[in-house]
C-alpha cells in the first residue's frame, strides 16, 4: 500500500467552526489531491498540489483552502464548516516527477467529517 | 462536459462465474482511465491503469480493456470469488482532473 496516511480519521464537529485535515505521505510523490465522496455524487476534486506551495483549485473548492509547506503534508481546510460540507474525504497521490496525466493515484484511508 | 457511466449499478454472482463491469464515457479526449475497488468504509485501492495509447492491461485474474474511439472499457473479472465483493469504480484523465464514474458494487456469493 502507498504510504498515505489521514488524520482526524472520523470528526464530528459544529457549524461555523474552522476544521483542518491532513495528508501525510511517505513515497515523495510530487502530486496531492483532495475529494469529497458523497452518495449520488461520486468522487469530486476539491483541491490538487503540485509541488510545494503550488496548488489549484478542483470541480467544488468553494468553502475550502489547502496548503502544503512540505512535500510530504498537504493540509485542507474548511473555514468555516456547513452542513452540506459533511462528506468522506479522501486524499491521492500521484507521480513522483512529470506529467501528472502519467501516473496512478494512490488514495488515503479517508476521514469521515460530520457538520452538526 | 466529460461524463462517466458504469453499468449495471449492482450485480450478484455466484462464485466461480468470470464477470464483465462496463465503464463508459463521453468525451474520447482522454489520457488514461483507471480501475479501482472501495470495501465499504476503506478507501480506494488501484486496480489497473490504461494509458490512452494503450488497448489493455492485465493484472492477476483482472483484465482490463480501453476503446478510446467507442469511450468505453471493461473491466474483466476470471473465476471470481467471495473476497471480490466490493465496489468497482472506472475514473478518467481528463485535461486536468480524474472524473469518476459512482461505480458498480459487486457481491460475489459462496
Amino acid at each position: 500500500d502507498a504510504g498515505i496516511t489521514q488524520s482526524p480519521r472520523h470528526k464530528v464537529t459544529e457549524t461555523g467552526t474552522p476544521v483542518t485535515l491532513r495528508c501525510h505521505q511517505t513515497e515523495n510523490h510530487r502530486y496531492m489531491y483532495w475529494y469529497r465522496q458523497d452518495p449520488g455524487h461520486g468522487l469530486r476534486l476539491i483541491h490538487y498540489s503540485y509541488g510545494v506551495k503550488d496548488t489549484d483549485k478542483g470541480e467544488v473548492s468553494d468553502g475550502y483552502s489547502v496548503s502544503r509547506s512540505k512535500t510530504e503534508d498537504f493540509l485542507l481546510t474548511l473555514e468555516s464548516a456547513t452542513s452540506s460540507q459533511t462528506s468522506v474525504y479522501f486524499c491521492a497521490i500521484s507521480g513522483p516527477t512529470g506529467l501528472r496525466s502519467s501516473y496512478e493515484q494512490y488514495f488515503g484511508p479517508g476521514t469521515r467529517l460530520t457538520v452538526t | 462536459k466529460q461524463e462517466v457511466t458504469q453499468i449495471p449499478a449492482a450485480l450478484s454472482v455466484p462464485e466461480g462465474e468470470n464477470l464483465v463491469l462496463n465503464c463508459s464515457f463521453t468525451d474520447s479526449a482522454i489520457y488514461n482511465l483507471q480501475w479501482f475497488r472501495q470495501d465499504p468504509g476503506k478507501g480506494l485501492t488501484s486496480l489497473l491503469l490504461i494509458q490512452s495509447s494503450q488497448r489493455e492491461q492485465t493484472s492477476g485474474r483482472l483484465n482490463a480493456s480501453l476503446d478510446k474511439s467507442s469511450g468505453r472499457s471493461t473491466l474483466y473479472i476470471a473465476a471470481s470469488q467471495p473476497g471480490d465483493s466490493a465496489t468497482y469504480l472506472c475514473a478518467v484523465f481528463d485535461t486536468d482532473k480524474l472524473i469518476f464514474g459512482t461505480g458498480t458494487r459487486l457481491q460475489v456469493f459462496p
